[in-house]
């Protein structure tokens, strides 16, 4: 079994619909979570952090952090075609110092 | 501001071959982390230098070796390249201390590595 599993892809939503994307995670040292977006070609970019259990809004994008369930997720309100991409989840292991990435979702947002 | 920069671009070598690759962390950034990406799949880490030693260390054989220098530029070589070492290679880098715990990436544009 895989440190982080995220839902398996492709995901495909129209224009303007909510993405959810979905992520679960074994290492309990994992302190900080990360969502990056990665598109096709290019290196991730950091889009969302959470520290807290519970929800974070910026902009379009909400994440969500339970630890207790070792789980945390990524909205995406009003998705745009530029949203298209495949979206990492990075728990952070805060005494290790290190970052372990699940394979990624891949959305379509389909005008 | 500087963001990571990485070189080179892309690579082809050879099977058996040597490769290094380089990395200049972010303006104000001395941790530099490796990561190995291949297709289809999530970065997978290689291991991290701070204060020029290696502090960390991910499931990778020892054909795998870096170094830091001290304007905390990073250096990764790979030996007796196999196939199965193509992929993109990612230079990661966050600011040391509260940076190092809390994480929170910045990534260079990678090197995309073939090996043939």
């Amino acid at each position: 079994q895989k440190e982080v599993e995220q839902n398996s892809g492709p995901l495909s939503v129209p224009e303007g619909a909510i993405a959810s994307l979905n992520c679960t995670y074994s290492d309990r040292g994992s302190q900080s979570f990360f969502w990056y977006r990665q598109y096709s070609g290019k290196s991730p970019e950091l889009i969302m952090s959470i520290y807290s259990n519970g929800d974070k809004e910026d902009g379009r994008f909400t994440a969500q952090l339970n630890k207790a369930s070792q789980y945390v997720s990524l909205l995406i309100r009003d998705s745009q075609p530029s949203d298209s991409a495949t979206y990492l989840c990075a728990p952070h292991n805060t005494n290790a110092g290190k970052s372990t990435f699940g394979d990624g979702t891949t959305l379509t947002v389909k005008p | 501001d500087a963001g990571v920069t990485q070189s080179p671009t892309h690579l082809i070598k050879t099977r058996g071959q040597q490769v290094t690759l380089r990395c200049s962390p972010k303006s104000g950034h001395d941790t530099v982390s490796w990561y190995q990406q291949a297709l289809g799949q999530g970065p997978q880490f290689i291991f991290q230098y701070y204060e020029e030693e290696e502090r960390q260390r991910g499931n990778f054989p020892d054909r795998f070796s870096g170094h830091q220098f001290p304007n905390y530029s990073s250096e990764l070589n790979v030996n007796a390249l196999l196939l199965g070492d193509s992929a993109l290679y990612l230079c990661a880098s966050t600011p040391s201390g509260q940076g190092i715990r809390m994480g929170g990436y910045t990534f260079g544009s990678g090197t995309r590595l073939t090996v043939v």
